[in-house]
């Protein structure tokens, strides 16, 4: 089966910046996951959704980061404007619903510098 | 809220020998997941191995076996005959067993990188 894919696979921005992000899950898994791992660190969950709509965006700083997840497939992570802080590499995973002993499968990630 | 610590920020281990990475995890619930993932340059997550809690044999996947201490809430990796291929950064990861909603996302300790020296 595919993986997770994700794009871009690098991305440099000035701060106060746009970029976008882009992941496309496993086919058929409902669960999707943002991670953002910070360098020497583990990763953070931002967002998660169960097919289209949102299950847990308590750690996504909203005031700079969005999300979609359109017809419950692709999804987008957004940060307008970014912040030197947002340097890290993002993470999508996906996972079938309803199966709590299924691993997370993760995609290659999108490293994000700020400068 | 769960919390997973991984006290070893860095290990080596020559090339064939066996390492054993440590971590720990709190919670309140009695019935979880947890997980090793392996991540290595080309920083995509890939799963090693995984145990249910309310399992009480050591799941083993080749030459990576678990020591699971439930009271302890202890969850060590050891890797066998270490090969220089190991060489990445290892995370442990928590998963309640509570279904549903952000129940499904897992919580991951800082990691370990491990060096394989030849």
């Amino acid at each position: 089966e595919a993986g997770v894919a994700q794009s871009p696979r690098y991305k440099i921005i000035e701060k106060r910046q746009s970029v976008a992000f882009w992941c496309n899950p496993i086919s058929g898994h409902a669960t999707l996951y943002w991670y953002q791992q910070i360098l020497g660190q583990g990763p953070k969950l931002l967002i998660q959704f169960q097919n289209n709509g949102v299950v847990d965006d308590s750690q996504l700083p909203k005031d700079r980061f969005s999300a979609e997840r359109l017809k419950g497939v692709d999804s987008t992570l957004k940060i307008q404007p970014a912040k030197l802080e947002d340097s890290a590499v993002y993470l999508c995973a996906s996972s079938p619903a309803g199966q709590q002993n299924s691993p997370l499968h993760f995609g290659n990630g999108t490293r994000l510098t700020v400068t | 809220a769960q919390t997973v610590t991984q006290s070893q920020p860095e290990m080596s281990v020559q090339e064939a020998e066996t390492v054993t990475l440590s971590c720990t995890y709190d919670t309140s619930e009695s019935d979880y997941y947890l997980f090793w993932y392996k991540q290595p340059p080309s920083r995509q997550m890939i799963l090693v191995i995984r145990q249910e809690a309310y399992k009480q044999q050591n799941a083993t996947e080749n030459r990576f076996s678990v020591n699971f201490q439930k009271a302890a809430k202890s969850f060590s990796l050891k890797i066998s005959d270490s090969q220089l291929g190991d060489a990445a950064m290892y995370f442990c990861a928590y998963r309640s067993g509570i279904s549903g909603g952000s129940n499904y996302k897992l919580t991951f300790g800082k990691g370990t990188l491990l060096t394989v020296n030849p």
